[in-house]
């Protein structure tokens, strides 16, 4: 079983529709990182938390919103999406940022957008 | 600016063959990390290895091995008597030290490698 924990596995809404994903850990690890990653591509980074603060955001749009209301604890806010937002989104954590840091994956939530 | 290919796209092997998954990478940088992840159907990226430049040191891990060559900047991956389980998307991956002293976040993959093994 991951020690990364992403609910729900699977979301489907509307365009217009809010919703969030929501990643959780209790390893103790104090970077926690959001990917999107599309169909027989490799997942690209979209925020990096260190510390319970932002500290990467990969130009993404602002209808993704990140949120870490703890250590452990990360989510991704989503409105008025669009159908290319349909992907799979990773949350991973490690024990600080830094290159030699290997990230954990969670399962991820397969989102579709209508 | 940092690069890792897979040149494989796709292997298909039937089950207790070997197999091995090749992993190119670029990097300017003196210090910098290489890591393996799979990810089976069911959508986790597992963490496999983790080599740092300064180690160039073969493993082995039960049926997997690796293959650290900085002279052909080569990380290749080896699963012995393959089994259905192995099959899954292999992504090597690379991470660089930086002028920051480890501050460096970012994960660059290859493109991923899809391993199918037959019965």
């Amino acid at each position: 079983d991951t020690e990364v924990t992403q609910t729900p596995k699977h979301l489907v809404m509307g365009m217009t529709n809010k919703k969030s994903l929501k990643c959780e850990q209790h390893m103790g690890h104090r970077a926690m990182y959001w990917y999107k990653q599309k169909a027989k591509k490799p997942p690209e980074l979209m925020f990096v938390y260190s510390y319970e603060k932002l500290s990467i955001n990969e130009s993404v749009p602002s209808r993704f919103s990140p949120e870490c209301p703890n250590s452990s604890l990360l989510n991704l806010h989503l409105h008025a999406l669009q159908p290319e937002d349909s992907a799979l989104y990773l949350c991973a954590s490690s024990r600080q940022t830094g290159a030699v840091q290997p990230q954990h994956f969670g399962d991820g939530t397969r989102l579709s957008i209508l | 600016a940092q690069k890792v290919t897979q040149a494989q796209t796709e292997i298909s092997v039937v089950e207790k063959e070997d197999v091995t998954l090749d992993c190119v990478y670029e990097t300017r940088d003196t210090t910098y990390y290489l890591f393996w992840y799979k990810q089976p159907p069911s959508g986790e990226l597992v963490f496999l290895i983790r080599r740092n430049s300064f180690d160039e040191q073969n493993e082995i891990s039960g049926r997997y091995s690796w293959n650290f060559q900085k002279s052909t900047s080569s990380f290749n991956f080896t699963i012995t008597a393959s089994q259905v389980v192995d099959s899954a998307v292999y992504f090597c991956a690379l991470s660089e030290a930086g002028s920051g002293g480890g501050s460096n976040y970012k994960l660059t993959f290859g493109k991923g490698t899809l391993l199918t093994v037959n019965p």
